[in-house]
């Protein structure tokens, strides 16, 4: 089936440090991909999205690219914030299907 | 500003008791979701309902009830639940015009069960 699979955390880091979120998925069709962030005691919050092949979705300093090649969509950032702590989720959409599949998430957590 | 409201933002409820969850999205979407997130474990989708109708429904045990009187709101009714369901219950709603739509969620509602 349809899955996606992303690096257990936490990831801890301090500020300023480099971030990478690693997220595969299944090669199965032509899924759009999302990154979705859960700031504590809130719900999703859609960070970015790309939709094909070659495609990189950016949104406050956060980057990923659709890579097809090796089916992955790893989040980064060139420099975190204490902010930035939270939960980060990848999601794939199929086409013609109206659900999201998640990974577990990720917890990201940036000490000063 | 989400777009996305859901009422109340907590619940603590006794096993017998009955409540209801309250979802409204002012986006104009016509999509609308009813997620369930628990400690350590990945989003489980719940219900969908697409233009006011339901279209997906994963194996949820009968004391969760949704309803969907219109495209803006979505309510979750519950009854005789079990403390295993305490979890934070997420509502979503998109617009389904192409094959690439996004979702957009409320807050949550962090539900106990005693």
């Amino acid at each position: 089936g349809n899955s996606v699979t992303q690096m257990e955390g936490p990831v801890t880091l301090s500020e300023e440090a480099f971030l990478t979120i690693n997220c595969t998925y299944t090669a199965t069709g032509y899924p759009s991909l999302f990154w979705y962030v859960q700031y504590p005691g809130e719900g999703l919050q859609l960070l970015l999205k790309a939709t094909k092949a070659d495609d990189k979705g950016s949104n406050k300093g956060f980057e990923a690219t659709y890579r097809k090649e090796t089916t992955s969509f790893h989040l980064e950032k060139g420099s975190v914030q204490v902010s930035d702590s939270a939960v980060y989720f990848c999601a794939r959409l199929d086409s013609g299907y109206s659900t999201l599949t998640f990974g577990k998430g990720t917890m990201l957590l940036v000490s000063p | 500003e989400t777009g996305v409201t859901q009422t109340p933002r907590h619940l603590v409820m006794g096993m017998t008791n009955k409540k209801s969850l309250k979802c409204e999205q002012h986006l104009g979407h016509n999509a609308m979701y009813w997620y369930k997130q628990s400690a350590k474990k990945p989003l489980e989708l719940m219900f969908v309902y697409s233009l006011e109708e339901r279209v997906e429904n994963n194996s949820v045990p009968s004391r969760f009830s949704p309803e969907c009187p219109n495209s803006s709101h979505l309510f979750l009714h519950l009854h005789t639940l079990q403390p295993e369901d305490s979890a934070l219950y997420l509502c979503a709603s998109s617009l389904e015009t192409s094959s690439h739509y996004e979702q957009y969620f409320g807050p949550g509602t962090r539900l106990t069960v005693t």
